[in-house]
């Protein structure tokens, strides 16, 4: 079955560069997470996307933004990069928001972002 | 809002013998529990997740959970234990509307 997938899997850039980070849910699902997981930290909630609207969003620096396009793919664009923000990013999806019917959330792979 | 605690930063088990890991959640409204688990150096990985009904869940690779309202706990066991299954284990928590929010995640040691 599809997964979630993620590009590139791993990226390494300079301080005060810029990233961006692609998502590609699996086929059908309208909502998309951004977690971020530092070395040894659980994955922290970021923002989330439902039918290319944001619908949650949690501990983003601002210096980072995202949007959710038409085929429901994402994109976590990063600027001004800090040594902090090496970590793991991984993106979810679901199918649904708001149907509280517990819709599983799968997660992809996970982006390995170095800052150097 | 929602929160999990795992009440184990590590845990160190013997191959093949059981192992139980501890998670207590709270929130203020029904909740959807789940355990995913992360080998290292790679992604999250669903092992079993409680929606409703039978309060004792059944995952992949031998785990299981079982899900009590009255202790707001939600842990995961496995009878017996292989090298294969270290691991980060992550227990999290859900209102099933919306984003899940994780605990800290218990390191499974097996010792040989």
């Amino acid at each position: 079955a599809a997964g979630v997938i993620q590009s590139p899997r791993h990226l390494i850039k300079e301080k005060r560069e810029t990233a961006t980070l692609k998502c590609y849910p699996i086929p059908r699902h309208d909502t998309v997470y951004w977690y971020q997981q530092g070395p040894g930290q659980d994955p922290q909630f970021l923002i989330s996307f439902y039918e290319k609207m944001q619908s949650d969003k949690g501990s983003i620096p601002d210096r980072f933004s995202a949007q959710q396009f038409s085929d429901y793919h994402s994109e976590l664009n990063m600027s001004s990069l800090e040594l902090g923000d090496s970590a793991l990013y991984f993106c979810a999806s679901s199918l649904g928001v708001g149907q509280g019917g517990g819709n599983t959330i799968y997660f992809g792979e996970g982006s390995w972002l170095t800052v150097v | 809002a929602q929160s999990v605690t795992q009440l184990d930063s590590q845990v160190p088990v013997f191959e093949e013998a059981p192992v139980e890991l501890r998670c207590n959640y709270s929130s203020s409204v029904s909740v959807y529990l789940f355990w995913y688990v992360q080998y290292p150096n790679q992604g999250l990985q669903l092992l079993l997740k409680y929606l409703s009904g039978s309060t004792l869940v059944k995952g992949i690779n031998g785990f299981e959970a079982e899900f009590n309202k009255s202790q707001t706990s939600f842990h995961l066991r496995k009878p017996s234990v292989h090298i294969s299954d270290t691991a980060e284990y992550f227990c999290a928590v859900s209102d099933g509307d919306d984003k899940i929010i994780f605990g800290k995640g218990t390191r499974l040691h097996i010792l040989p």
